[in-house]
């Protein structure tokens, strides 16, 4: 079957460091994608892994290990802001290629 | 930035009625879709749409639902006959032609609440 695993909740401190973890198992890999969600919004794009290793973007990066169905996204000098639900996604190969979405991590960032 | 636009922002309809959401896609993307969040669940994948037909459906989408492109620039959901668990956020989304990696855009979902 296909299966995200997320962590549903953390809680951080503003200017802290924290990486939200997720596994994946699923028929086929074509890259994974973390969207931010602000509670009654849209998803936004945050980062794409298709190969082993780490992205960086600013205060986001995001590593991926495909051997072992590991993804996770790094978020340094936390602000109040990124107080969101972080969604985990993977994108499968073959003629079925849609989306697989996890359950979504809800982090909530205190001063 | 160009934006994906969605209407109305919220929606009340009563059980067994039909509604039809509106999205207007990025105007230069190839790919739309239609997803739905009921409250505290995860983003569930409705259908996708690419070449004025649909490319790919869930097992959800099933035949109470149709997607139309009516002109160049509308994308629309149609549900028949509601029901009380239709009640969701729905996202409507596209992304360009630039491969697979090309991310989705969505728009900022219309509120469905069928009572």
């Amino acid at each position: 079957g296909q299966n995200i695993d997320q962590p549903t909740e953390m809680t951080a401190t503003e200017g802290a460091i924290v990486q939200i973890n997720c596994t994946y198992q699923t028929s086929g890999f074509n890259g994974l994608f973390w969207y931010q969600q602000h509670a009654g919004e849209a998803p936004t794009f945050l980062s794409y892994n298709v190969l082993d290793g780490l992205e960086e973007k600013g205060r986001f990066s995001s590593f991926l290990s495909r051997s072992k169905g590991y993804s996770y996204l790094l978020l340094k000098e936390l602000q109040m802001k990124d107080s969101a639900s972080y969604l985990c996604a993977v994108k499968r190969s073959g003629n079925n290629r849609k989306l697989i979405w996890g359950l979504g991590t809800s982090l909530a960032v205190n001063p | 930035e160009p934006e994906v636009t969605q209407t109305p922002s919220h929606q009340v309809t009563q059980m067994g009625q039909e509604v039809i959401l509106r999205c207007v896609p990025i105007s230069n993307h190839l790919y739309f879709y239609w997803y739905r969040q009921i409250l505290g669940q995860k983003v569930e994948f409705l259908v996708s749409f690419y070449n004025n037909e649909i490319s790919e459906k869930s097992e959800i989408f099933d035949d109470q639902f149709s997607v139309e492109r009516p002109d160049g620039s509308n994308f629309t959901l149609k549900i028949r006959s509601t029901k009380l668990e239709d009640s969701a956020m729905y996202f409507c989304a596209s992304r360009g032609g630039q491969g697979d990696n090309s991310p989705l855009h969505f728009g900022n979902g219309t509120r469905l609440t069928v009572t």
